[in-house]
């Protein structure tokens, strides 16, 4: 699977929008682009996949760049309960590879 | 909305000693995982099944760890003789179709070996 770079933390404003950068440069074509997130101890969360074009579903957004080199994760209205560990991982396999992710703190 | 359940919630065991991680995976999912995280690092994969056998394995998983599907809704992951590095949290994966398909995540076993 093609290795994944992100911002080690971020924070965000509750209610504001909350994007979250992903680079992928290696990624290959049948390689999909997967976003789960960690909230503390609790087992990783599916949010949203996409492999060429933009996403949307009830938890967020996914703009995948045209060239499939970068991609960003868009939390639409951040909340306090979205304080996690957000992981893009490049998948088309059997297993996910996690890295270290991006920490998101949402501040009120 | 249908849920991937593991029990126990905490388990504590001796050195040497055998322990059953159980996972209940979705009613209608075909493919299971384990995979891993010791406290403080990252997720890592374990095993994948697929109609009743191991379909792929990491090196983690030597020969101290198996996977069994003893009924049509259990998924249970032994360690036949703990050691200390054991100690992690085990989390448990479902998925209806093998690829680029979501796997569902269970809430995990923290394993604490003494």
């Amino acid at each position: 699977d093609a290795k994944t770079t992100q911002p080690t933390s971020m924070d965000c404003a509750e209610g504001r929008a909350a994007n979250l950068p992903c680079n992928h440069s290696t990624i290959s074509g049948n390689e999909y682009v997967y976003w789960y997130r960690q909230i503390h101890s609790q087992g990783p969360q599916y949010i949203i996949h996409g492999l060429k074009n933009n996403e949307t579903n009830e938890m967020a957004s996914l703009i995948i760049t045209e060239d499939r080199k970068s991609s960003t994760l868009i939390l639409p209205h951040a909340t306090l309960r979205d304080t996690a560990v957000y992981y893009c991982i490049a998948f088309n396999d059997y297993k996910l590879s996690f890295g270290a992710g991006t920490t998101v703190t949402v501040r009120a | 909305e249908p849920e991937v359940t593991q029990t126990p919630s905490h388990q504590v065991t001796q050195m040497g000693q055998e322990v059953i991680l159980r996972c209940v995976p979705i009613s209608n999912h075909l493919y299971f995982y384990w995979y891993r995280q010791i406290l403080g690092q990252k997720v890592e994969f374990l095993v994948s099944f697929y109609n009743n056998e191991i379909s792929e394995k990491s090196e983690i998983f030597d020969d101290q760890f198996s996977v069994e599907r003893p009924d049509g809704s259990n998924f249970t992951l032994k360690i036949r003789s703990t050691k200390l590095e054991d100690s992690a949290m085990y989390f448990c994966a479902s998925a209806r179709e093998q690829g680029t398909y979501e796997q569902y995540f269970g809430p995990g076993t923290r394993l604490t070996v003494t």
